[in-house]
């Protein structure tokens, strides 16, 4: 089964804050993606990556960054949290282009 | 146009029916379709996918696809209460086929 682990389940950090979420897959899967979901606006993509170093902008970068120094790993950073960033933070894998994504257990983002 | 629509629901059936979640489209060119199911504060997780026109079943979930349409659906049958979630459609994206758009779902109740 594919696995997709998340660093934490619920988060709370005050505005300002540097936020790191991490994100390990253990399928070498080529592709990994972040998403935020807030209810009526369904699933965003922010980031996603298609190899290691390799990251391209999803529909809302703005305020976010990504790091992919290992292919199992895919990193979002919130560079200085603001309360409009409270979320489900979403991690997926996937083993290529056209192929399902696989979703971690998400992360539930309180910035106060 | 959404990329992807669905009905937002709720739609209730009576345990035991059959439940049919439905799904349009916007780029003709798509050629990978994806049904997930999202229980309330969980992931989204995989149900099925498809590539071809025509029907796909896996056990008591049948994936219909009509890229002439540009329609795709999920039928549940034998509704249990269990698959009481919201039920969201994805989409290869247009241009290099990595990242998928999301409908923002269909809740579905099944009721004993």
């Amino acid at each position: 089964d594919v696995k997709v682990t998340q660093s934490s389940r619920y988060l709370v950090k005050r505005t300002g804050e540097k936020v790191f979420l991490e994100c390990v897959q253990d399928m070498d899967h080529e592709n990994m993606f972040w998403y935020r979901q807030d209810p009526g606006l369904g699933l965003r993509l922010i980031y996603f990556s298609y190899d290691v170093k390799m990251k391209e902008k999803g529909d809302i970068p703005e305020g976010y960054s990504v790091s992919r120094e290992k292919k199992e790993r895919f990193s979002l950073i919130l560079e200085s949290a603001s309360t409009n960033q409270t979320s489900m933070y979403l991690c997926a894998s996937s083993p290529g282009r056209f192929y399902e994504q696989y979703f971690g257990p998400g992360t539930r983002l309180t910035v106060t | 146009q959404k990329e992807v629509e669905q009905n937002s629901g709720p739609l209730s059936v009576p345990e035991g029916a059959i439940a049919s979640l439905n799904c349009t489209y916007s780029d003709r060119g798509s050629q990978s379709f994806f049904w997930y199911r999202q229980y309330s504060g969980k992931s989204p997780e995989l149900i099925m996918f498809i590539y071809s026109n025509g029907d796909k079943e896996d056990g008591r979930f049948t994936a219909q696809l009509n890229k002439a349409s540009q329609y795709v659906s999920l039928l549940i049958r034998d509704s249990q209460p269990s698959d009481s979630a919201t039920y969201l459609c994805a989409v290869n994206r247009k241009g290099s086929g990595y990242a998928l758009n999301f409908g923002k779902g269909t809740s579905l109740l099944v009721t004993p």
